[in-house]
């Protein structure tokens, strides 16, 4: 099976820069996503991962361990609207493609 | 980017009665749509896969007799909940791939559709 381990809550200031790690164990890895959500809202595609390395997007990075199985969004100069949940998501091929979510970290950003 | 619709986005709904929500990809093709549930501050339990002429492939612990899916061509899947009950009240998203073309493949979600049923 799958499992996906990201922190629960997180609170950064305003103008900050934030991390957030996610971990996974899974077979048949085909890529890593990071999606946004705000509440009551669906998900919103922030970054894929399917090679190690550093991915970045405007404020946005993530960043991606195949072999420590290990991820992280990292968000910079962080604004109030940053405040939102977010998933990391892993791809698994297990005799067909699904995309499995983890639990999502709630981001609290203060002035 | 790709954009994926859903409808209704909000359904309420007498208990026993059944729902279909639907879920299209608006510009681009879709040979696969995922079928999410999310209940309030919980992340998104993927449900099913629905692939276009085939049979959908159900979660482990979803019902397929319940939550029926129909995935009639590349841009049009329906997931139907039948005789609805107040538990099946959740926030249902669909998601489709797209793989046309990019660099990088990207799986789009839809709005949601909430479901309440009294």
């Amino acid at each position: 099976g799958q499992n996906i381990d990201q922190p629960t809550e997180m609170t950064a200031t305003e103008g900050a820069i934030v991390q957030i790690n996610c971990t996974y164990q899974t077979s048949g890895f085909n890529g890593l996503f990071w999606y946004q959500q705000h509440a009551g809202e669906a998900p919103t595609f922030l970054s894929y991962n399917v090679l190690d390395g550093l991915e970045e997007k405007g404020r946005f990075s993530s960043f991606l361990s195949r072999s420590k199985g290990y991820s992280y969004l990292l968000l910079k100069e962080l604004q109030m609207k940053d405040s939102a949940s977010y998933l990391c998501a892993v791809r698994a091929n297990t005799g067909g493609f699904k995309t499995i979510f983890g639990a999502g970290t709630r981001l609290f950003v203060k002035a | 980017g790709a954009v994926v619709s859903q409808h209704p986005s909000r359904v309420i709904c007498k208990s026993g009665t059944s729902v279909k929500i639907e879920c299209r990809s608006l510009d681009f093709q879709a040979t696969t749509m995922f079928w999410y549930r999310q209940f309030p501050k919980q992340s998104l339990m993927l449900m099913a896969t629905s692939n276009e002429g085939s049979k959908a492939t159900y979660e482990q612990g979803v019902e397929k007799d319940k939550f029926l899916i129909n995935h009639a061509s590349l841009t049009l899947s329906t997931l139907t909940v039948t005789s609805a009950h107040p538990e099946d009240s959740s926030f249902y998203i669909c998601s489709a791939r797209d793989l046309g073309g990019g660099v990088q493949e990207t799986q789009y979600f839809g709005p949601g559709t909430r479901l309440l049923v009294l």
